[in-house]
């Protein structure tokens, strides 16, 4: 079993419509927590924390339940331009106050018109 | 740019050849990583420095791996006596790490799609 786990899709989705991405992990020690979009044949780029309290940045909504060790991602009024893998990234903190980011496999969001 | 460089962008080369993967991270980053990512999947942790300190190494995958970070801010990742089986894209990231605010996002460079033949 994987450290980090996604639904590897494909989600097809409709232009405006609402789409929630979940990713589960393992080490219950996890420290921080992201999500990354990388485009077809692109680095990863960050998209953006995760915080226990969640948190909203535009039309994406971040969650984080520790207790049952998920995140989450929620996209509101999908844009054409969102279609890209979503990459669930958890953090497990080196004594060098650097994170070891552990990578999910990846959710792939595909928005047409 | 401001970013994470690396090069070569792409990178061909025949079944027991060595090679070597470049990295220039972000100017003041002190945390440097290299992922190694196959096509339809997340990237793997392979090895990661503080300064010109290699901490943790534990996701080369084997002794033909190597990489090194000699003055801190340059990396390089090498793979002696190549394998079909390391055909991957390579990836650099950093990230400023220290102080009271730990645990950074990464910044990641564009890449080196290595393929070996």
């Amino acid at each position: 079993r994987k450290e980090v786990e996604q639904d590897p899709g494909p989600f097809n989705v409709p232009e405006g419509a609402t789409v929630a991405f979940n990713c589960t992990y393992s080490n219950s020690a996890s420290q921080s927590f992201f999500w990354y979009r990388q485009d077809c044949r692109k680095e990863p780029k960050l998209l953006m924390s995760v915080y226990s309290s969640g948190n909203e940045d535009g039309r994406f909504t971040a969650q984080l339940n520790r207790a049952s060790q998920y995140i989450s991602l929620l996209i509101r009024d999908s844009k054409l331009s969102d279609s890209a893998t979503y990459l669930c990234v958890v953090n497990s903190l080196y004594n060098t106050n650097a994170g070891k980011s552990t990578f999910g496999d990846g959710t792939t969001l595909t928005v047409k018109p | 740019g401001a970013g994470v460089s690396q090069s070569p962008r792409y990178k061909v080369a025949k079944r027991g050849q060595d090679v070597a993967l470049r990295c220039d991270p972000i100017s003041g980053h002190v945390s440097l990583f290299w992922y190694q990512q196959a096509l339809g999947q997340g990237p793997e942790f392979l090895t990661y420095f503080q300064n010109e300190a290699q901490l943790d190494k534990s996701g080369l995958p084997s002794d033909r791996f190597f990489a090194e970070r000699p003055e801190g801010s340059v990396s390089t990742l090498k793979i002696q006596r190549t394998q079909q089986e390391d055909s991957a894209v390579y990836l650099c990231a950093s990230s400023w790490s220290g102080g009271t605010y730990s645990n950074q996002p990464q910044h990641f460079g564009d890449g080196t799609r290595l393929s070996i033949l």
